[in-house]
């Protein structure tokens, strides 16, 4: 399909492993923006790509916590030496249209990945 | 105190009924979006508007600007509507989402 998709859709790890979570933007969308969802709680900015510009890691918990985008496309999202506290569901969202510095467009979310730390 | 806070938390209506959801924010904003969380978890973005109203089939939303309030109002309620609702909101400085809590409404039939 033409939507954002990522990979895997579950994951469960065991405290202390490293995990990747993967995110393909829609086609020709130049926002890509993570945030995460943890169990009864709301959601959570972590981190937003622009085109080239240097990404906004401010939501970003940690340092255990990176992100890259690669061509300006595909995004990864690593997370090191997992934390219980890290178990949540892991969106992406992309977005189009870049005026004036500031980013106007809705936001098309993904599925979502599920994490379960053990 | 939060920077977005919606109300109610939860909203309970029946079929058919006019339904309303709040929003305030305490930051400055260059644009707010409303989202819709099914059970399942997906998220589907509704509206982004940054003063004004917009509509779209059933849903309407509306911003004030100077008071820092925006509201979602459903027409003709159905249980399809049941979903949480999420306000967010993007500052005019940085790139953030900042997110409410969300609005858990169950349109009984």
């Amino acid at each position: 399909g033409a939507g954002v998709s990522q990979s895997p859709s579950n994951k469960v790890t065991e405290k202390g492993k490293d995990v990747e979570l993967r995110c393909d933007p829609i086609s020709g969308h130049t926002a890509l923006y993570w945030y995460r969802q943890s169990l009864g709680q709301g959601l959570e900015f972590l981190i937003y790509f622009q085109g080239n510009s240097a990404p906004d890691k401010s939501g970003l918990p940690s340092d255990r916590f990176s992100a890259e985008r690669t061509g300006g496309s595909v995004s990864t999202l690593t997370i090191q030496r997992t934390q219980q506290e890290d178990s949540a569901v892991y969106l992406c969202a992309s977005s189009n249209r870049w005026m004036g510095g500031v980013s106007y467009n809705e936001q098309f979310f993904g599925p979502g990945t599920r994490l379960t730390v053990l | 105190k939060n920077e977005v806070e919606q109300s109610p938390q939860n909203l309970t209506a029946q079929e058919g009924e006019f339904i309303t959801i709040n929003c305030s924010y305490s930051v400055g904003i260059s644009a707010l979006h409303w989202l819709q969380q099914h059970p399942g978890g997906g998220i589907v973005s509704l509206f982004m508007l940054s003063s004004g109203k917009k509509k779209h089939g059933r849903l309407i939303a509306t911003i004030n600007i100077q008071e820092k309030h925006s509201s979602l109002h459903i027409t003709a309620s159905h249980p399809r509507d049941s979903a949480v609702y999420i306000c967010a909101v993007k500052e005019t400085s940085g790139s953030r989402l900042t997110f409410g809590e969300g609005t858990q409404l169950t349109v009984n039939p």
